[in-house]
């Protein structure tokens, strides 16, 4: 089972930031936090990771709290495009499977 | 930009039937996965695998499914002997190899959606 909490669904406004939270109170001191999305049924794409610092890629930061019991994912500037189910997974090394909970539903409004 | 590659987008057969699911994962991959996405639920880990063996594998993967690298560039998922509820998308993924315990991101392809009639 996925062991990470996040909201059913979320809106944003196009162009500003969206912020997606996730809860994940019982990581361990080994487990790296992932990030993806998957647009309607399209596969499930790569967004970021991170173990302790927060992380920033061309797509979205990631700021995990420093008990790394929580973070947060955002996409500065929010597109129609980003509409898509957001998936918050914790994963103890770079090969074991990653275990997709429900996600959260993004929906970006013009 | 290297991709993970899956053929075909779309396969109906009919219940009973075998079906093989092909995926070409990122040339220098050396990790495979194999996932599933019933309409409108989770995606599901089926199988891993590395080194020519299965590395991993849920309780969703009994003997009805198999998965082979044929050569030095397919992975494929056969199922034997489809029923309804075998109905989804199925995705391959990809990874690096890590001599250690570290990080990397798994690359999916856009999937498989098998139809059981």
């Amino acid at each position: 089972d996925a062991k990470t909490t996040q909201p059913p669904s979320m809106d944003c406004a196009e162009g500003r930031a969206a912020n997606l939270p996730c809860n994940h109170s019982t990581i361990s001191g080994n487990e790296y936090v992932y990030w993806y999305r998957q647009i309607h049924s399209q596969g499930p794409q790569y967004i970021i990771h991170g173990l302790k610092n927060n992380e920033t890629n061309e797509m979205a930061s990631l700021i995990i709290t420093e008990d790394r019991k929580s973070s947060t994912l955002i996409l500065p500037h929010a597109t129609l495009r980003d509409t898509a189910v957001y998936y918050c997974i914790v994963r103890y090394s770079g090969n074991t499977p990653l275990v997709f909970g429900k996600g959260t539903r993004l929906s970006v409004i013009a | 930009e290297p991709e993970v590659t899956q053929t075909p987008s779309h396969q109906v057969t009919q219940m009973g039937q075998e079906v093989i699911l092909r995926c070409v994962p990122i040339s220098n991959h050396l990790y495979f996965y194999w996932y599933r996405q019933i309409l409108g639920q989770k995606v599901e880990f089926l199988v891993s695998f590395y080194n020519n063996e299965i590395s991993e594998k849920s309780e969703i993967f009994d003997d009805q499914f198999s998965v082979e690298r044929p050569d030095g560039s397919n992975f494929t998922l056969k199922i034997r002997s489809t029923k309804l509820e075998d109905s989804a998308m199925y995705f391959c993924a990809s990874s690096e190899n890590l001599s250690w315990e570290g990080d990397t991101e798994a690359f999916f392809g856009q999937g498989t959606r098998l139809t059981v009639v």
